[in-house]
């Protein structure tokens, strides 16, 4: 059994603070990270694939490292706003067999107005 | 639709009774996957498809729990002699295989059944 671990559990901020967290996952057998943001009521939303180690991506206030020699990623958010609350997955996938998905816990964050 | 559809989207049902979730996925999507969230909890793999077999089975939880999908497209998530330990929602997703296009295709989740066994 894969352990993927996201940290903290949960967080509040107050609007227009800056926050990340983590997923830590096996360093060996890295195929990609995929993170998803989840909003209650709805069905979880791909943000990233990240693929190679130093990877960097960004989506509007949203951004993401990954290093894969410490099986490590940071999601970043630039100024929260209330609709950034939501629990953020991440998910590993293993570069054997048929590259299965191993999701975290998520971290689920509250935004307050 | 050009999502993926899931029915019911809310189900009550008393225990002891049988249950089938249903689940469309995008068309040409290969991989199919079956997932659950229960209360307080993260999501947990049931079931993986490629195609109509099921290469993964290892989150099925007991006996109770089967998975079949046909055509190569929908598939139905079956619980017999439900328990309330069974109330989740139940979430699968798709994507096209690994490997195929784009590097690492995400996995595009449908809206879920909320099962409540009472």
């Amino acid at each position: 059994i894969l352990n993927v671990e996201q940290s903290p559990q949960s967080l509040h901020v107050q609007e227009g603070d800056s926050t990340n967290f983590t997923c830590s996952f096996p360093s060996s057998n890295f195929y990609a990270l995929h993170w998803y943001r989840w909003e209650t009521a709805k069905s979880p939303e791909a943000l990233f694939v990240m693929t190679l180690n130093g990877d960097e991506k960004k989506k509007g206030r949203i951004s993401a490292t990954l290093n894969t020699k410490e099986g490590y990623s940071y999601l970043y958010i630039k100024g929260s706003q209330p609709e950034d609350s939501a629990t953020y997955l991440c998910a590993f996938r293993d570069s054997g067999g048929y590259q299965k998905v191993t999701f975290g816990t998520g971290t689920k964050l509250q935004v307050i107005p | 639709g050009a999502g993926v559809s899931q029915s019911p989207s809310n189900k009550v049902t008393e225990k002891g009774k049988d249950v089938e979730l249903r689940c469309d996925p995008i068309s040409g999507h290969t991989a199919l996957y079956w997932y659950r969230q229960s209360l307080g909890q993260g999501l947990e793999f049931l079931i993986y498809f490629q195609g109509n077999s099921a290469p993964d089975k290892s989150g099925l939880p007991s006996d109770r729990f089967s998975a079949e999908r046909t055509g190569g497209s929908v598939s139905t998530l079956t619980i017999q002699r439900t328990q309330q330990e069974d109330s989740a929602v139940y979430l699968c997703a798709s994507s096209l295989r690994a490997g195929t296009g784009p590097l690492n295709q995400p996995q595009h989740f449908g809206d879920g059944t909320r099962l409540s066994i009472l």
